[in-house]
């Protein structure tokens, strides 16, 4: 069982938007504005998609953003496009003694 | 470019230790602006924090894992190690080196391409 709560997958359609959710609790998630989410590809290692919980590295697609309320912080894909399917995860900063947490994963389908 | 690339053996046999390279190319390994971690993927689970170091040997631990990691720094050679004692197969997986900016910011990048290692009698 992961510390951070995913669904398991989510589907939309080319060109909709989607969101991935992301639970944690109070110690983690809603105390710190330190969650990044991670693309991974098939085979392939996690990429860097947002960190700080808003913020997007150099070259990622305004496309995706995030956003936090309260213990859960989400990624929202606009415009959906074949490329984006993949596995997501979130990660969170938890605390002076756990230090990082990551998220079960989602499986993003396009349809 | 920043690089990293892991090494070690692909397959350990239970109650034995597990250990792994991770190669650091295209920049210092001793810069003080970055730490060096270990994450690793079980066969089609989620993701994992092991561990990580800072350059000047300051090491922070997975609370569930701490008793049998251990994670050093060869800065000389750039590279950064891993050794998982006594494992089962429950500590199969995929594992990935990455640098992070610090232990709080969670912002792992780059990521190693990750090697098997498969425990297994």
């Amino acid at each position: 069982q992961s510390a951070l709560t995913q669904p398991a997958s989510v589907s939309g359609s080319p060109g909709q938007s989607i969101t991935i959710s992301c639970t944690g609790t109070s110690s983690d998630v809603g105390s710190y504005n330190l969650v990044s989410w991670y693309q991974q590809h098939p085979g392939k290692a996690p990429k860097l998609m947002i960190y700080e919980v808003t913020k997007r590295p150099s070259g990622i697609s305004t496309r995706f953003s995030g956003s936090k309320s309260g213990n859960t912080a989400s990624l929202t894909i606009s415009g959906l496009q074949a490329e984006d399917e993949a596995d997501y995860y979130c990660c969170s900063y938890g605390g002076s003694s756990t230090y990082v947490l990551f998220g079960g994963g989602t499986k993003l389908t396009v349809l | 470019q920043l690089q990293l690339q892991e090494s070690g053996p692909g397959l350990v046999k239970p109650s034995e230790t597990l250990s792994l390279t991770c190669s650091v190319s295209g920049a210092s390994i001793s810069s003080s602006s970055y730490y060096w971690g270990w994450i690793r993927q079980s066969p089609g689970k989620g993701l994992e924090w092991i561990a990580s170091i800072y350059y000047s040997g300051i090491t922070y631990y997975n609370p569930s894992l701490k008793s049998r990691v251990t994670i050093s720094v060869d800065s000389p050679k750039s590279q950064f190690s891993l050794k998982l004692s006594s494992v089962t197969a429950a500590d199969t997986a995929v594992y990935y080196c990455a640098r992070h900016s610090s232990m709080t910011t969670v912002v792992f990048d780059p990521w190693g391409q990750g090697t098997l290692v498969t425990v297994s009698s």
